[in-house]
């Protein structure tokens, strides 16, 4: 597609599980990121790749959270033993030459019960 | 971490009238974003300013760098019922961003 897609759209959990959030960037964009945001908010970084360098995970909240991306394209955020205080939307962007205009996908909403 | 404070926190207008919000920051950036956030949506992009100073328009949004580096401000003209949504700032360091909190836009007919 033309755009950042996520998915799942919404998914809903309960404490202690893990969870695993998708996101397909731009074809060709070379710049991935991953941020939170909570009710009422703005957006939190949580995780940056570019390339094939290491990724930037100074804004992961805790070690139960992770991130890949394979092949520089597709990246996958896992949560491992979720909490309720992990209940956000996460945003998945996309960028290519300029890193400051970024393309964000519509957001996977996670509810942790 | 670094704080962005905007202002304000919501408005309520009637169509037509003009909008202005702002954003504030203890610290020198260099590039300022403003971005707009529909319900269930990710936010896009509306305008990206590089050059303090610098006043930069799309249609009928407007942008100014303030000169400090420190702050920028958006204007919106003629408010129609589409503008309705949240309206973040954001700043880029290494070649990450930090969003301020918001501003949510709504509008009465």
């Amino acid at each position: 597609g033309a755009g950042v897609s996520q998915s799942p759209s919404n998914k809903v959990t309960e404490k202690g599980k893990d969870v695993e959030l998708r996101c397909d960037p731009i074809s060709g964009h070379t710049a991935l990121y991953w941020y939170r945001q909570s009710l009422g908010q703005g957006l939190e970084f949580l995780i940056y790749f570019q390339g094939n360098s290491a990724p930037d995970k100074s804004g992961l909240p805790s070690d139960r959270f992770s991130a890949e991306r394979t092949g520089g394209s597709v990246s996958t955020l896992t949560i491992q033993r979720t909490q309720q205080e992990d209940s956000a939307v996460y945003l998945c962007a996309s960028t290519s030459t300029r890193p400051n205009e970024q393309f964000f996908g519509p957001g996977t909403r996670l509810t942790v019960l | 971490g670094q704080q962005l404070n905007q202002s304000p926190q919501s408005m309520f207008i009637q169509e037509g009238e003009d909008v202005s919000m702002n954003c504030t920051s203890s610290s020198i950036f260099n590039t300022w974003l403003w971005y707009k956030q529909d319900p269930g949506e990710g936010p896009v992009l509306l305008i990206a300013l590089y050059k303090a100073g610098e006043l930069t328009s799309n249609g009928r949004l407007t942008a100014q760098f303030g000169i400090t580096r420190k702050d920028s401000f958006l204007n919106i003209s003629a408010s129609i019922p589409s503008d309705v949504g949240i309206y973040f700032c954001a700043v880029s360091l290494a070649s990450k961003l930090t969003f301020g909190t918001g501003t949510r836009l709504q509008v009465t007919l």
